[in-house]
């Protein structure tokens, strides 16, 4: 079955950037997403990448995809306090509507 | 344009009394998805339905759990005879109609359900 890891903690100064990194298994997957919950809220969709990039940049955002490794990266540059939240990658296999398979998340917490 | 709407936010039953979650998904969407989001962990899949129909449960358990979409109205998440494994966030999502950003899925703001 698919799965998809993420380390659990991240920590970034104020102003720096953060990179989130995320790996998955299935070589089927087809669109691979970010998104963002914040404390007690429910997910917000960031960005995605369709499997035939290799990158995607939105403002401070910039998503990678090694499909050969099957790594996908977020970066969020110039890090700000409000970027503070749990960010999860997930992926699905088909251009229909599927279920996402979601990785455990990244907590990203901003050092002053 | 109002997001997808669930309810109740937070929900407190005993042992072996039912849980009822409800979801309201967007204005013409017609896919909703119901993910579970046990404390410290990720969200897993539990089922996808359209109206009426229920396209995907592999992610529902055997028993207890019954999910509906009907053709007015909201779609309903019903646990029987709640166990204190129970106790999770649980999150409906919709889509639009297959379009050209993939499997978009909304996500509503989820009900936190605490088995006592």
């Amino acid at each position: 079955g698919e799965d998809v890891e993420q380390s659990l903690f991240l920590s970034v100064r104020e102003g720096d950037s953060s990179v989130i990194n995320c790996t998955y298994t299935d070589s089927s997957s087809t669109y691979l997403y970010w998104y963002k919950q914040e404390p007690g809220a429910g997910l917000q969709l960031l960005t995605y990448i369709f499997s035939n990039m290799d990158m995607k940049q939105d403002q401070r955002l910039t998503v990678l995809l090694n499909k050969k490794d099957k790594h996908l990266s977020l970066r969020i540059a110039d890090t700000q306090t409000g970027d503070s939240a749990i960010y999860f990658c997930a992926e699905t296999p088909n251009f229909g509507n599927e279920k996402l398979t979601f990785g455990t998340g990244t907590r990203l917490t901003i050092i002053p | 344009n109002a997001g997808v709407m669930q309810n109740p936010r937070h929900l407190v039953r005993r042992r072996g009394q039912e849980a009822r979650l409800r979801c309201s998904p967007m204005k013409g969407h017609s896919h909703v998805y119901w993910y579970r989001q046990l404390p410290e962990e990720g969200l897993k899949f539990m089922v996808y339905l359209q109206k009426e129909n229920i396209i995907d449960e592999s992610g529902m358990p055997k028993e207890r759990f019954s999910a509906e979409f009907p053709k007015e109205g909201p779609s309903i998440l019903r646990i029987q005879q709640v166990v204190r494994g129970d106790s999770a966030a649980y999150f409906c999502a919709s889509s639009p109609d297959r379009g050209a950003r993939g499997n978009e899925q909304f996500f509503g703001p989820g009900t936190r359900l605490t088995v006592l």
